[in-house]
Parts: C-alpha cells; structure tokens; sequence
C-alpha cells in the first residue's frame, strides 16, 4: 500500500526559502501514470494546488507561484521534494504532498498527513 | 481559470437524514476531471468520488456523485456520524490545471 510522508522544518524565516520533502513508500515514483504534487492549505481555508513533477521530471506549476516554485525527484530515494523562495506570512500553510492518479482523471487518491509550516521571524 | 462554487456553506442535519452538496463551475467541466473529497478536522483530504460519479475504494456505497457540464452534486444518503466533515469539490483540466470548491461543512443538528 503506498504511503506518502510529508518531512521538513516547521518553522522559516520571510523571503527565506522553505524546503519540503515527501518520502513514498510501498510503491515506485518512478512508475508512470501518476504526477506527484504538493497542495496547500491555509489556516481554516480551502485548498491550492501548487504544482506536479511527473516520473520523467517534467513539472507543471500553479501559474500563480510558478516564480518561486522548484520541484524536483530523487528516484534513488523514492522522494519529491518542494522548494518555495522568498516566503512570507501568506504561505503560511499545511503543505500536503498527494498522488494524482491518471486512471482516476488525476484525481488526488493518496495523500500525506501534512505538515503546517509558519513564517515567521 | 475555472473557479468552483460550492453551497451551501454550511450544510446543518441529523444523523440517517440525506445530505445534498452542490458543486458549480463558472465554465464547462468534463465529468471525467470532477472530484469530490471529505477532510475531518486535522487530517488530510480523502478522495470519494472522482470522473463525477465513480466511487473511490471502500467508500460506501450511500456516497453518490452526479452532474454535467457546470453542475455537479454530491449526495449522502443516510448520515451517519463518521460522515460529518468538510466537503470539496475538484476539477482538473483548466489553468491552474487543478482547482478545488471553497468547502462545504456538514455539520450535526
């Protein structure tokens, strides 16, 4: 059964840059047919789709953040990872890594149990 | 960008009642890249319903998605308590590719 474990610091400093990672388990980010994505939520709103890296390294961003937004893979660890540059108090969020499934139109079938992180200095 | 409304915000009702959630798009919609999601308080989104109206593994059978074009529902035949929670609604497919509805909140009476 494939878990995803979203891991990194709680806490980050504005315009610094906040670092995620997503450890998938009990299956291959390499297999095809699935983009990996983070999605945030901030506190007590909806939910924002920040941006996918598929198996071959092709990204797509949310238009919204694309300048500040790097995703990138390590297959050999079985990791995505997210970077966000220049932060402030408004990316203040839970960021939640999830799997977009193709044989489900791309719907979000497997999620983190996500991690808040603050701006703050 | 395809921006998704969901009503009623709050949606107040008892235990074995049924729960209707609507889910509009500002434009047309595929009812293939139609989702729907339940999130209880701290944890993460669970997907229930994806292409409008195909239930996700081991979600009960009394979750039913129905709809087309920019109208789109969620229905939930006798409530049961595990049931209340926030419900979004999704759509893939239109810049930013992946859109989600505001949220609707079953709440118990």
């Amino acid at each position: 059964q494939v878990q995803l474990q979203e891991s990194g610091p709680g806490l980050v400093k504005p315009s610094q840059t906040l670092s995620l990672i997503c450890t998938v388990s009990g299956g291959s980010i390499s297999s095809g047919g699935y983009y990996w994505s983070w999605i945030r939520q901030h506190p007590g709103k909806g939910l924002e789709w920040i941006g996918y890296i598929y198996y071959s390294g092709d990204t797509y961003y949310n238009p919204s953040l694309t300048s500040r937004i790097l995703i990138s893979l390590d297959t050999s660890k079985n990791q995505f990872s997210l970077k966000l540059s220049s932060v402030s108090a408004a990316d203040t969020a839970v960021y939640y890594c999830a799997r977009g499934r193709l044989d489900t139109g791309w719907a979000f079938d497997i999620w983190g149990q996500g991690t808040m992180v603050t701006v703050s200095s | 960008e395809i921006v998704l409304t969901q009503s009623p915000g709050t949606l107040s009702l008892s235990p074995g009642e049924r729960a209707t959630l609507s889910c509009r798009a500002s434009q047309s919609v595929s009812s293939t890249y139609l989702v729907w999601y339940q999130q209880k308080p701290g944890q993460a989104p669970r997907l229930l319903i994806y292409g409008a109206f195909g239930r996700a593994t081991g979600i009960p059978d009394r979750f039913s998605g129905s709809g087309s074009g920019t109208d789109f529902t969620l229905t939930i035949n006798r409530l049961e308590p595990e049931d209340f929670a926030v419900y979004y609604c999704q759509q893939y497919g239109s810049s930013p590719l992946w859109t989600f509805g505001q949220g609707t909140k079953v709440e118990i009476k």
